[in-house]
C-alpha cells in the first residue's frame, strides 16, 4: 500500500512570496489533515477535511493560508503572502475516516524556509 | 496552547536499557496515541489507547493510561540505537479524530 505523498520536499522563498504544497493521501482514506510543525514543537493541526468538506479549520490563519480538496482525494495548501514565522515543516496525514478514534498516517512533510 | 506535555524533554540511555516517557493532558479524552518521528521525517503511529483501557502492549512497547491523573506513559524495553527519535503523545478529545500533540520527548539511545 502506497503511503501519503507530499511535494515538494523542500522549499525556500522570500517573505511576501506565495507557496503551495501538494498532498496525495492513502487511497480510500476519507479524512485528510494538514499540520504545521515548528522546530522543537509538536505538530499543530491547521485543517481537517472529511472527503471534500472542511471539518475543522479553527487554527488556520485564514488571512494568508488556504487549502482545498476539490475531488475528495488530493489536496493543496497555499500560503500567500508568506511571513518569516511560517518557516516550518508542513505535514499531511490521512485516515480512513471512521469515527471514534483511529490511526493517522503521515507523509514525509515539506520543509519550508522563509527568508 | 497544546494540551499534551511530555516529560522529560530529552532522554539519553544506553542500548539495552529501558526508556520511559510520560505525557500529561488537561481535559478528558476519547483516546491517546503515541507517535515516533525520526530526524527530518514524518510521524509514525506506535499505539492507540482508548479512555476505557488502562494498559496496552505492542512488541517492546508498553503504554499505560491513568484517566484520573490525566496522564500516560510509554515504556520502551531493551532499547536499540534505532529507537533514537522524538516521541509524541497526541490526545483526541472530541471523538472527531482531531489530535492535539505535545512538544515531544527526544530519545537518544547510545550503542
Amino acid at each position: 500500500e502506497a503511503g501519503v505523498a507530499q511535494s515538494p520536499r523542500y522549499k525556500i522563498i522570500e517573505k511576501r512570496q506565495s507557496v503551495a504544497f501538494w498532498c496525495n493521501p492513502i487511497s480510500g482514506h476519507a479524512t485528510l489533515y494538514w499540520y504545521q510543525q515548528i522546530l522543537g514543537q509538536g505538530p499543530k493541526l491547521l485543517i481537517q477535511f472529511q472527503n471534500n468538506g472542511v471539518v475543522d479549520d479553527s487554527q488556520l490563519p485564514k488571512d494568508r493560508f488556504s487549502a482545498e480538496r476539490l475531488k475528495g482525494v488530493d489536496s493543496t495548501l497555499k500560503i500567500q503572502p508568506a511571513k518569516l514565522e511560517d518557516s516550518a515543516v508542513y505535514l499531511c496525514a490521512s485516515s480512513p475516516g471512521q469515527p471514534g478514534g483511529e490511526t493517522q498516517y503521515f507523509g514525509p512533510g515539506t520543509r519550508l524556509l522563509v527568508l | 496552547s497544546q494540551q499534551g506535555e511530555e516529560d522529560p524533554q530529552a532522554l539519553s540511555i544506553q542500548e539495552g536499557e529501558n526508556a520511559t516517557m510520560n505525557c500529561s493532558y488537561k481535559t478528558s479524552i476519547n483516546n491517546l496515541q503515541w507517535y515516533r518521528q525520526n530526524s527530518g521525517r514524518g510521524l509514525v503511529h506506535l499505539i492507540l489507547i482508548r479512555s476505557n483501557e488502562r494498559e496496552k502492549h505492542s512488541g517492546r512497547l508498553r503504554v499505560t493510561l491513568d484517566t484520573s491523573k490525566k496522564s500516560s506513559s510509554l515504556l520502551i524495553t531493551a532499547s536499540r540505537a534505532a529507537d533514537t527519535a522524538s516521541y509524541f503523545c497526541a490526545t483526541d478529545h472530541f471523538y472527531g479524530n482531531k489530535l492535539v500533540f505535545g512538544a515531544g520527548t527526544i530519545l537518544r539511545v547510545k550503542s
